[in-house]
């Protein structure tokens, strides 16, 4: 299973609502995780199984989609959240990973 | 604490070996199945290795088949990942991964929700 995201990269501003899509190439139910990855660091669990907020991520990141088309979204982008973030999908093995996102500021 | 550690990591020849290492400690390591997940410098993250909690079935991406196994120790609480036939596109930082939690047969989530911090393997002449 193949996926892919867009769009990459992406710049925006302090407080902008910023949504990153991911497709995959099959219908992959509900099984799509999204990561975050800061420079230098490794990955941390955002959202798993489409829309579930891991532990401890704030509340401006969601998750959506059905089938084949899932969206993250944060609202109202932190400076913090400067990062590189991946989709995952997790219906069959390999566990394939989007190319990833990377996030910045204008 | 809940954690991974990875250790192992190298400078190699092309044509070598090397043996990767994952302490756990913080959670019951053997309800837990586990993954590898490698990012060379520069590029995305790419799943090439997972092993099951129970009856330690073991997958491989298509790029590491055949070169490289994984194995679980539970009296140790460690993933390990023995690594041959090194090539220069294997140079990567290595992520031992948490998956999917089990018990009594039944396994629940298959998101990654714990990694590691990373070990770095070289392969260079």
């Amino acid at each position: 299973i193949q996926m892919t995201q867009s769009p990459s990269p992406l710049s925006a501003s302090v407080g902008d609502r910023v949504t990153i899509t991911c497709q995959a190439s099959q219908d992959v139910t509900n099984s799509v995780n999204w990561y975050q990855q800061k420079p230098g660091k490794a990955p941390q669990l955002l959202i798993f199984d489409v829309s579930n907020s891991a532990a401890g991520v704030p509340s401006r990141f969601s998750g959506g989609g059905s089938g084949t088309d899932f969206t993250l979204t944060i609202a109202g982008l932190q400076p913090e959240d400067i990062a590189t973030y991946y989709c995952q999908q997790s219906v069959d093995l390999p566990f394939t990973f989007g190319p990833g996102t990377k996030v910045d500021f204008k | 604490e809940v954690q991974l550690v990875e250790s192992g990591g190298d400078l190699v020849q092309p044509g070598g070996s090397l043996r990767l290492s994952c302490a756990s400690s913080g959670f019951s390591f053997s309800e837990y199945e586990m993954n590898w997940v490698r990012q060379a410098p520069g590029k995305g993250l790419e799943w090439i290795s997972h092993i099951s909690s129970v009856d330690t079935t073991v997958y491989y991406a298509d790029s590491v088949e055949g070169r490289f196994t994984i194995f679980r120790d539970t009296a140790t609480s460690s993933l390990h990942l023995q690594m041959n036939s090194l090539r220069a596109e294997d140079t990567a930082v290595y992520y031992c991964v948490r998956g999917s939690h089990c018990v009594y047969g039944n396994c629940f989530r298959r998101d990654f929700d714990l990694w590691g911090q990373g070990t770095l393997v070289t392969v260079s002449s």
